[in-house]
């Protein structure tokens, strides 16, 4: 069976300082990994994702996540964090490519002054 | 707006009462999916369909809910009998498959439903 674990449910950085939401995943083949961004009030976008291309993946808004198949992680990161940042990030593995979506618990990014 | 929509945006109903909510996808998107996500948790996998096939059903899906897609455009997903533990966001999404690859899944706002 495949899932994926998010390894902090809440995290707080300061404008301008890096950005580290980290994810674990389980998975019996190699597996299409995503991550998911949620504002308040809108639907769930898609950031990036992972397809057994490059193991270095980048995305929108400055994002990109690392798959590191030893590891079995697919972290999100970001250089510098900007107020519009502060969302819920779910970490996300799909069992044959684009079928259904297996979502992690989310991470709730907050980014203060 | 070419986004997914879904209608109502909010629902309050009684336990027992039977409610019926809406997704219209993206028009060229044969794919169409439905989530259910409750409060601090991410999105569950319910169902989804191809054209008007429905291919794969999660055993979170009691009898209690139906979900059809009857010309292959947009959806419903019927609760009856409401219970307490029905009251979640329910997301729809939807997506292309062409020549064996599956494309992004875009996202609805979702329909929020408290069941009192």
């Amino acid at each position: 069976a495949q899932s994926v674990t998010q390894l902090d449910s809440h995290v707080s950085v300061s404008e301008g300082t890096p950005v580290l939401l980290r994810c674990n995943y389980s998975s019996s083949y190699s597996p299409s990994l995503f991550w998911y961004v949620q504002h308040p009030n809108k639907g769930l976008q898609l950031l990036l994702k992972y397809t057994s291309a490059a193991t270095l993946v980048k995305g929108i808004n400055g994002f990109e996540a690392e798959f590191k198949k030893s590891e079995t992680s697919f972290h999100l990161t970001k250089p510098s964090a900007h107020m519009s940042d502060a969302a819920e990030y779910f970490c996300v593995v799909s069992p044959g490519g684009y079928n259904k979506l297996i979502f992690g618990a989310g991470t709730r990014l907050a980014v203060h002054p | 707006d070419t986004g997914v929509s879904q209608d109502p945006r909010h629902k309050i109903t009684k336990r027992g009462q039977n409610v019926t909510f809406r997704c219209d996808p993206i028009s060229e998107h044969n794919r169409l999916y439905w989530y259910r996500q409750t409060l601090g948790q991410g999105p569950e996998f319910l169902t989804y369909f191809q054209n008007e096939a429905q291919l794969e059903k999660s055993r979170l899906l009691s009898d209690r809910f139906s979900a059809e897609r009857p010309k292959g455009s947009f959806s419903t997903l019927e609760i009856q009998r409401t219970e307490q533990g029905d009251s979640a966001m329910y997301l729809c999404a939807s997506s292309f498959r062409s020549m064996g690859e599956n494309n992004e899944q875009f996202f609805g706002p979702g329909t929020r439903l408290t069941v009192l």
